[in-house]
């Protein structure tokens, strides 16, 4: 199956700081990709959808200016959180699909952000 | 609203056959999607179903009505490796993934 690669997998920061998380898709072009973020034993949740050279679209609830996304081209996205706190702890994970909505959505291997 | 409803969490034996149930409720339906999640990794993909019926792949099948709102994930032969949790999520009129809660799978010897 298709290859979604996200990096760093896991990264410990300081609070204030700033921190961010890449994900490519390394054998198709991702027209649209999205941010999840991952509490324990919690499911999913949908922070932001992002289409390739526009503006992500936000879930409510999702501060844009704090969690910075960006989708400059076909195989990239990058998520960055900007001036961590330590309640931005949590696993971020990518996913990203060809541009078909009825396609399964392929998944980075997810980030663990511990913000100390 | 959009609401996705599954167990919290399951038990089963090694060896033996288990059914992991999952009602949905979403503005349009576009088809429903299996993952399977281990601990501290990303979801990887079991099976998509958009029309009424058993779809089978190996030791897992998966079921769809879609006049019920209704899935389940059948996994047979349940071997200690498939201890994770299990997410159903719909797709809606957008195409957007409405995700369940997830079923923590528990196998035991």
């Amino acid at each position: 199956g298709a290859v979604v690669s996200q990096h760093p997998s896991w990264v410990i920061c300081k609070s204030g700081t700033s921190v961010k998380i890449e994900c490519r898709s390394l054998d198709f072009q991702a027209t649209t990709m999205f941010w999840y973020r991952q509490f324990p034993k919690q499911s999913l949740m949908l922070m932001a959808t992002s289409n390739e050279g526009s503006k992500a679209t936000y879930e409510q609830g999702v501060e844009k200016d704090k969690f910075l996304i960006n989708h400059a081209s076909l195989t990239l996205s990058t998520l960055t959180v900007t001036s961590a706190h330590p309640e931005d702890s949590s696993f971020y994970i990518c996913s990203a699909r060809d541009g078909r909505g009825d396609t399964e959505a392929f998944f980075g291997q997810g980030t663990r952000l511990t913000v100390v | 609203g959009q609401n996705i409803d599954q167990p919290t969490e399951m038990t089963a034996t090694e060896g033996a056959i288990v059914q992991i149930n999952c009602t949905y409720q979403t503005s349009g339906f576009n088809g429903l999607f299996w993952y399977q999640q281990h601990a501290g990794e990303a979801p990887t993909f079991l099976s998509y179903n958009v029309l009424d019926g058993l779809e089978e792949k190996g030791r897992f099948s998966s079921f769809l009505s879609r006049s019920k709102g209704y899935s389940y994930l059948l996994l047979k032969e349940l071997q200690m490796k498939d201890s994770a949790s299990y997410l159903c999520a719909a797709t809606d009129s957008n195409y957007q993934l409405i995700w369940g809660a997830g079923t923590k799978l528990i196998i035991k010897p």
